[in-house]
């Protein structure tokens, strides 16, 4: 079955340290993944995403993921957190095997920065 | 600037009442979808059409419907039907398959 797993629901950084926000993913054709960021009472923006090619991607804002085939990963990744960058992440798949272009969600991983 | 309006962005409703829920996008996308967002639950696919006057039940369509008689409009209505109607509306739109979604700033709807 399709599915999105997000195994955090709260990440933890210090101001300045380096983030990893984690996604797993399951589908059974090739995998467009995506990365949005939700601030609160907001809708989602699109941060970055995973078609093919390079596997690893830079994106919207210093974030970058890093696509990993064999452990079907796509971790979300930034150098050195801002506060600013607290907020709700979700991670989210669209399996291209078929004409099916819904995305499938994870629950969502809330990002806490402390200064 | 293109993008997605979604009006009201706070809806209060008595129980028992339908309420529609407005998007719009000027984006030119064939795509739109309806989410509903709770708590430590994630985005659920309501409703989504990939073409106008053409669309398709999501995850959890029961007690809601839409229309989608223009290609900038996809209202959603959420009927009496609906048992627990309250939470956060988000309405989307894409073009191609390798597109990413665009968001409106969504809906809070509360019924008492």
């Amino acid at each position: 079955a399709q599915s999105v797993a997000q195994p955090e629901d709260q990440v933890n950084v210090a101001e300045g340290n380096p983030l990893t926000v984690k996604c797993t993913y399951s589908v059974s054709g090739n995998p467009y993944l995506f990365w949005y960021v939700q601030y609160p009472n907001r809708g989602l923006q699109f941060l970055l995403k995973y078609i093919t090619g390079d596997n690893l991607v830079k994106g919207s804002y210093g974030f970058e993921a890093e696509f990993n085939k064999s452990q079907t990963s796509f971790h979300l990744k930034k150098p050195s957190a801002l506060v600013s960058d607290s907020a709700l992440y979700f991670c989210a798949v669209r399996d291209t095997a078929g004409n099916n272009r819904k995305l499938i969600w994870g629950l969502g991983t809330s990002l806490a920065v402390n200064p | 600037d293109g993008g997605i309006t979604q009006s009201p962005k706070y809806l209060f409703r008595k129980e028992g009442q339908n309420v529609t829920l407005s998007c719009e996008q000027n984006l030119n996308h064939d795509a739109m979808y309806w989410y509903r967002q709770d708590p430590g639950q994630g985005l659920r696919l309501i409703y989504y059409s990939q073409i106008v006057n053409d669309f398709q039940k999501g995850d959890i369509a029961e007690g809601y419907s839409v229309s989608r008689e223009k290609k900038e409009s996809f209202p959603l209505t959420v009927t009496s039907a609906q048992k627990n109607p309250t939470a956060f509306y988000l309405c989307a739109s894409t073009g191609t398959g390798e597109s990413p979604l665009h968001f409106g700033n969504g809906t809070r709807l509360t019924v008492t």
